[in-house]
């Protein structure tokens, strides 16, 4: 079945850094989604991209749709304590399908 | 307005109990799916459905899990004879329409299996 492959799988940044993660598949998405998961709670969607090369901002989170389809990035400028979290790339499966396959996750923490 | 809303938030069974996993979505949302979440990964698909209907149920397992939405109520996912492999959390998740893959996830259910 499809994969997504997150890296890295933890970052340990200072507050103030930037940050980068990454999302790869062998396979084709139409869409990607980030999901920032805190602890004891549910994910919760930052950013969808819907089109091949699209750049979408949303506050310091900025995410790209990869042109060959088959990755996405995110990255978080000026971070802050409270951007620790699980970070999830997810996209819809093959066929129209409306279910969801995510990746394992990049951990972040920010020491203030 | 209310989020998905999931009750309750930690249920504790031991093996061999029942246990069922409630989902109540989104006001004006009909369409529901179910994920599981294991420890340090990210969520599974498991059902989605829309009222009184299973549309897909191929993460589902073949036996002791079942799911439902009916026309009045909220959504139960129901896991009957539980064993430790299903301490998870589900969450549960809730669409106005079908092709808005970005759904609302409740904040789960943390089920322990002793």
């Amino acid at each position: 079945g499809q994969q997504l492959n997150q890296s890295p799988q933890s970052m340990f940044i200072q507050e103030g850094e930037d940050v980068s993660m990454n999302c790869t598949s062998s396979s084709i998405f139409n869409t990607w989604l980030w999901y920032k998961q805190d602890p004891g709670e549910g994910p919760v969607l930052l950013i969808a991209l819907y089109k091949a090369g699209e750049l979408t901002s949303n506050g310091r989170l900025t995410a790209q749709f990869g042109i060959t389809r088959k990755d996405s990035f995110l990255n978080i400028s000026a971070s802050i304590p409270s951007d620790v979290g699980i970070y999830f790339c997810a996209g819809p499966t093959q066929g129209g399908s409306e279910k969801l396959v995510f990746g394992k996750g990049t951990k972040l923490t920010v020491n203030p | 307005n209310a989020g998905v809303m999931q009750n309750p938030r930690h249920l504790v069974r031991r093996r061999g109990q029942e246990a069922r996993l409630r989902c109540s979505p989104m006001k004006g949302h009909s369409h529901v799916y179910w994920y599981r979440q294991l420890p340090e990964e990210g969520l599974k698909f498991m059902v989605y459905l829309q009222k009184e209907n299973i549309i897909d149920e191929s993460g589902m397992p073949k036996e002791r899990f079942s799911a439902e939405f009916p026309k009045e109520g909220p959504s139960i996912l129901r896991i009957q004879q539980v064993v430790r492999g299903d301490s998870a959390a589900y969450f549960c998740a809730s669409s106005p329409q079908y092709g808005q893959y970005g759904y609302t996830f409740g904040s789960g259910t943390r089920l322990t299996v002793v």
